[in-house]
């Protein structure tokens, strides 16, 4: 089946830099990549996906990148503020079926 | 906007219990999933549920779980003869279309004792 890892396991950043999540993917039939941020407490809200037809998509402060044949898929938030601290999980699927989640990257933001 | 509410929010109980947590999905989606968070851990498929029969089970839906939807709007999971490492929060997701956004319910946190 598919495992996803993520790196890293925590990430603390000044306000106002650029934080960077990474994660690979081993099934290359997998073809649908969400990103989930979640708060203490909280359930995973979706903040961005990207499909395997496309290889960047950006959404204000937020981008992620799919790079096929390396099987890898990275998140990017520019200019962060925060309240973009939370953790934040990878995922792969297909066709959005039988997700599989990486172990979730700590991101501290701090004023 | 709607949103997936799931029933209760907590919900103890003694090893070897029966417990059946309740989901009502989003009113016009066909597609439902089963989570499962241990704290501090990362998230964990269980169950995707389609036409009223399970499409996709991962290696922890096992004979203890099983997964209904007793009628057009509740979506629930079961879980036998609970153990002490059942304990996690679980979630209930829903989505529209084959490959479109999973909405998440708020979880329901399950205590074992």
């Amino acid at each position: 089946g598919e495992n996803v890892e993520q790196h890293p396991s925590t990430l603390s950043v000044q306000e106002g830099d650029s934080a960077v999540i990474k994660c690979t993917y081993s099934d290359s039939a997998s073809n649908y990549f969400p990103w989930y941020k979640q708060e203490l407490g909280k359930r995973p809200q979706l903040i961005i996906d990207i499909r395997s037809n496309v290889g960047e998509k950006k959404d204000q402060r937020i981008a992620v990148t799919l790079n096929k044949t390396a099987k890898h898929f990275s998140l990017h938030i520019t200019e962060t503020q925060p309240e973009d601290s939370a953790v934040y999980f990878c995922a792969a699927s297909i066709n959005n079926n039988d997700m599989r989640f990486g172990a979730g990257t700590r991101l501290t933001v701090k004023p | 906007e709607p949103e997936v509410t799931q029933t209760p929010s907590h919900q103890v109980t003694q090893m070897g219990q029966e417990v059946i947590l309740r989901c009502v999905p989003i009113s016009n989606h066909l597609y439902f999933y089963w989570y499962r968070q241990i704290l501090g851990q990362k998230v964990e498929f269980l169950v995707s549920f389609y036409n009223n029969e399970i499409s996709e089970k991962s290696e922890i839906f096992d004979d203890q779980f099983s997964v209904e939807r007793p009628d057009g709007s509740n979506f629930t999971l079961k879980i036998r003869s609970t153990k002490l490492e059942d304990s996690a929060m679980y979630f209930c997701a829903s989505s529209g279309q084959v490959g479109s956004e999973q909405y998440f319910g708020p979880g329901t946190r399950l205590t074992v004792t």
